[in-house]
């Protein structure tokens, strides 16, 4: 199995600041690399598909990079509503594993 | 707008079985692999199983083959999880979820609002 392991477990930080999430893949996956945002008692949100594409509707503030085995989302003027947890996930191959997710808090 | 509405969870024994289900509307049912996705409260997402487009094609994790079994109704718009022979580590709130294209793109783009299923004594 592909193990996804994202950094850091947790992180505080304000309004309005940049904050980049990395994940890594215990093997190559190529480009196939997919964020979810998830609020308290919610659904997952996707939010990014194939490492960089956002979904429609999703803010442009949020952003994706990467290849092969590491990957980040970053997040430039952090708001309100973007303090959740998010998680990566691999479609590379079965079994479709997530991240251990990221908590984002306000500081 | 697509919507995905699960029922069928509640508290079952271990060894127990349950079944839930989830009705689709929104889109047309029959166009989209369909997918299972669980959730410890507070914990992981871990994929669980998927069916292709006719219900003749589908994989299952580890932790649930050959316990679990996924189908559908193109039909009703529903798809169903099985789930037989349940232990207390199945315990989680289950997800139905929508690929994001018509092909099986293992994204997982539209999530019901969850079922929850505690295996306890």
């Amino acid at each position: 199995d592909i193990q996804m392991t994202q950094s850091p477990s947790s992180l505080s930080a304000s309004v309005g600041d940049r904050v980049t999430i990395t994940c890594r893949a215990s093997q190559y996956i190529d480009k196939y690399l997919h964020w979810y945002q998830q609020k308290p008692g919610k659904a997952p949100k996707f939010l990014i598909y194939a490492t960089s594409t956002l979904q429609s509707g999703v803010p442009s503030r949020f952003s994706g990079s990467g290849s092969g085995t590491d990957f980040t989302l970053t997040i430039s003027g952090l708001q309100l509503e973007d303090f959740a947890t998010y998680y990566c996930q691999q479609s590379y191959s079965s079994p479709y594993t997530f991240g251990q997710g990221t908590k984002l808090d306000i500081k | 707008e697509v919507q995905l509405v699960e029922s069928g969870g509640g508290l079952v024994q271990p060894g127990g079985s349950l079944r839930l289900s989830c009705v689709a509307s929104g889109f047309t049912f029959s166009d989209y692999w369909m997918h299972w996705v669980r959730q410890v409260p507070g914990k992981d997402l871990v994929w669980v199983s998927r069916i292709n487009t006719d219900g003749r094609r589908f994989n299952y994790a580890d932790a649930v083959k050959g316990r679990f079994t996924i189908s559908r109704d193109n039909a009703k718009n529903t798809l169903y999880l099985q789930m037989n022979s349940l232990s207390v580590e199945d315990t989680a709130v289950y997800y139905c979820v929508r690929d994001a294209a018509s092909g099986s793109t293992v994204v997982f783009q539209h999530w019901g609002q969850g079922s929850l299923v505690t295996v306890s004594a």
